[in-house]
């Protein structure tokens, strides 16, 4: 039974170029929840998605970012005109349930130069 | 703002020690978790503790929940070079967002 899948691991992007983050949730969970860590601090809220609909993105800035979990395939966090401030790893984490333990991916890293 | 603060920052210890870090926050939950990360990696859960519950154990962890204090511990006894690592409370305000504290680094020596 895999685990979330995160990919890339590894990304960087040069100033004001598009990062693409791609999350595949465990087979069965349908809640998705992507979180950002900054070095040496905990992990931040930024949206949480259930099947084609976003359910609250409260956490994410309202400029550049977007995120979406369509009917088929992984769910997507879109980062337009990086700046070096987006520099980051960026979990993605899943559940069965709104409820209870996340079960989280190993991260992407984004490095914008 | 961050809802869970975790104290100590670092910690270090011998292999065989017991290792107690501490959680406190602000505002009432639902649920208190622990999640651990080694470096580089995600986060791994480990322990739930509900609003209602005052101490739950799993293996060599022991959580404590205080809502009065508005505060939480996490005991790992008998500690192992693999238990090095960050240890992070998170709070469940609401059904399903946590907030995160900065989190505890331990160091397990052998």
């Amino acid at each position: 039974n895999a685990g979330v899948m995160q990919n890339p691991r590894h990304l960087v992007r040069r100033r004001g170029q598009e990062a693409r983050l791609r999350c595949s949730p465990m087979k069965g969970h349908s809640h998705v929840y992507w979180y950002r860590q900054l070095p040496e601090e905990g992990l931040k809220f930024m949206v949480y998605l259930q099947k084609e609909n976003i359910i609250d993105e409260s956490g994410m800035p309202k400029e550049r970012f977007s995120a979406e979990f369509p009917k088929e395939g992984p769910s997507i966090l879109r980062i337009q005109q990086v700046v070096r401030g987006d520099s980051a790893a960026y979990f993605c984490a899943s559940s069965p349930t709104p409820t209870g333990e996340l079960f989280f991916g190993e991260g992407s890293r984004l490095t914008v130069l | 703002s961050q809802q869970g603060e975790e104290d100590p920052q670092a910690l270090s210890i011998q292999e065989g020690e017991n290792a107690t870090m501490n959680c406190s926050y602000k505002t009432s939950i639902n649920n208190l978790q622990w999640y651990r990360q080694n470096s580089g990696r995600g986060l791994v859960h480990l322990i739930l503790i509900r609003s209602n519950e005052r101490e739950k154990h799993s293996g060599r962890l022991r959580v404590t929940l205080d809502t009065s204090k508005k505060s939480s511990s996490l005991l790992i006894t008998a500690s192992r070079a693999a238990d090095t690592a960050s240890y992070f409370c998170a709070t469940a305000v609401n059904d399903y967002k946590l907030s995160f504290g900065a989190g505890t680094t331990v160091t397990v020596r052998a």
